[in-house]
């Protein structure tokens, strides 16, 4: 079965900086990809998705995800995080004959300093 | 509505109680997902739907809990004689079709806490 792993449970950056979130998935064939965000008492918001094509994914505000086939990764990256980042990042992969099914990763909690 | 609807958004009762989780999906989406979100099992498929029916159900925990869709809307999460490890945040999303390429909308959840 796909899984994902989400290495870093929290990460702490400064307003202004570029964050990376990294993300490893388990799967044999070409995977679909996904990155969610969950602010406190919200549902998961779509940041990006992966399923074919140019490997580097354009999502919103302002992030970007890289799929490297090699690493099995998919990592997220912001070049300048904004107070308003700060949120739960899930990764996840889809499972099932037509890829409906997401796996999460267990999440990465981004905190921004001031 | 605009959105995935769920309701309520907060449920406490007692263990052995039976519970009801109500999801009203985006209008004109077939599909209809259940998911699990908890702190010790982190984000976890329960069900989905395909219209009426439910063709995969090995995600969900027990035979405690079932699901249903009617209409090809509403979708109702039943757990019955809940237990203390059912306490969790159950999402529901929905999409246009089946597909994995299809985006799925979440809704904002429904926070169960079993006493």
């Amino acid at each position: 079965a796909q899984s994902v792993t989400q290495p870093d449970i929290h990460i702490t950056v400064s307003e202004g900086a570029s964050l990376e979130l990294r993300c490893n998935y388990s799967y044999g064939a070409t995977p679909y990809l996904f990155w969610y965000v969950q602010s406190p008492g919200q549902g998961l918001q779509l940041l990006l998705k992966y399923f074919s094509g140019d490997t580097l994914v354009q999502g919103i505000k302002g992030f970007e995800a890289e799929f490297k086939r090699s690493q099995s990764s998919f990592n997220l990256r912001k070049p300048s995080v904004h107070w308003s980042d700060a949120a739960e990042y899930f990764c996840a992969v889809g499972q099932g004959q037509g890829a409906q099914k997401l796996v999460f990763g267990q999440g990465t909690r981004l905190t921004i300093n001031p | 509505g605009a959105g995935v609807s769920q309701s309520p958004s907060n449920k406490v009762t007692e263990k052995g109680k039976d519970v009801e989780l109500r999801c009203d999906p985006i209008s004109g989406h077939t599909a209809l997902y259940w998911y699990r979100q908890s702190l010790g099992q982190g984000l976890e498929f329960l069900i989905y739907f395909q219209g009426n029916s439910a063709p995969d159900k090995s995600g969900l925990p027990s035979d405690r809990f079932s699901a249903e869709r009617t209409g090809g809307s509403v979708s109702t999460l039943t757990i019955q004689r809940t237990q203390q490890e059912d306490s969790a945040v159950y999402l529901c999303a929905s999409s246009l079709e089946l597909a994995g390429r299809r985006r799925q909308y979440f809704g904002a959840g429904t926070r169960l806490s079993v006493l």
